[in-house]
């Protein structure tokens, strides 16, 4: 068990491009989450998946943000057409197995908009 | 986006103090989380607290699940350097879903 792995820890882009970032959760992890945090804040919820299925998504996850986790494994965040307020740490984090309710957290990514 | 209030925002301490957080939130909670993150990391895991009235302690650290289940309290005995960071509390609201939401966090700064 390696934990909960992202990639990549950084990105610089330029306003307008698209970014795409990668989650590895714990292997027998079923629920998987993303959050956002900038600057001095706490982590703002985005969405969650269970298994393949995602089941609820924040406000903040406006139409330039999509997720996917296609076979209940890994996932993906993607942003288009980047802007300068998505310039944030990334953070995405597991739970799983019958009665967890912890979350384990990777790294994350830290996105900045030029 | 929700989160919880956590008070205070930051503090400076001497080594070799205590130190007490807390965390309110409008909701009723079934599960408090108290995480401890440093820059440029992804937050860490110190306390999960399931229960009214728990107190459950790691190492120095104790955490409190508050009676009416609205609030949790964080103390950290006999600070170190290495205890420098932000704190952050986290749960599901008993609302029916799995969304954790997190709190607004605290800063912990130690003079040694």
């Amino acid at each position: 068990d390696t934990g909960v792995s992202q990639d990549p820890r950084h990105k610089i882009t330029k306003r307008g491009q698209n970014v795409t970032f990668r989650c590895d959760p714990i292997s027998e992890h079923n629920r998987l989450y993303w959050y956002r945090q900038t600057l001095g804040q706490g982590p703002e919820f985005l969405t969650y998946f269970q298994n393949e299925a995602q089941l609820e998504k924040s406000r903040l996850l406006s139409d330039r943000f999509s997720a996917e986790r296609p076979k209940g494994s890994f996932s993906t965040l993607e942003i288009q057409r980047t802007e300068q307020g998505d310039s944030a740490m990334y953070l995405c984090a597991s739970i799983g197995g019958f009665g967890a309710n912890v979350l384990t957290f990777g790294a994350g990514s830290r996105l900045t908009v030029l | 986006g929700q989160q919880l209030n956590q008070s205070p925002q930051s503090m400076f301490i001497q080594e070799g103090e205590d130190v007490s957080m807390n965390c309110t939130s409008s909701s009723i909670f079934n599960t408090w989380l108290w995480y401890k993150q440093e820059p440029g990391e992804g937050p860490v895991l110190l306390i999960a607290l399931y229960k009214a009235g728990e107190l459950t302690s790691n190492g120095r650290l104790t955490a409190q699940f508050g009676i009416t289940r609205k609030d949790s309290f964080l103390n950290i005995s006999a600070s170190i350097p290495s205890d420098v960071g932000i704190y952050f509390c986290a749960g599901p609201p008993l609302s029916g879903t799995y969304k954790y939401i997190f709190g607004t966090g605290t800063r912990l700064k130690v003079l040694a």
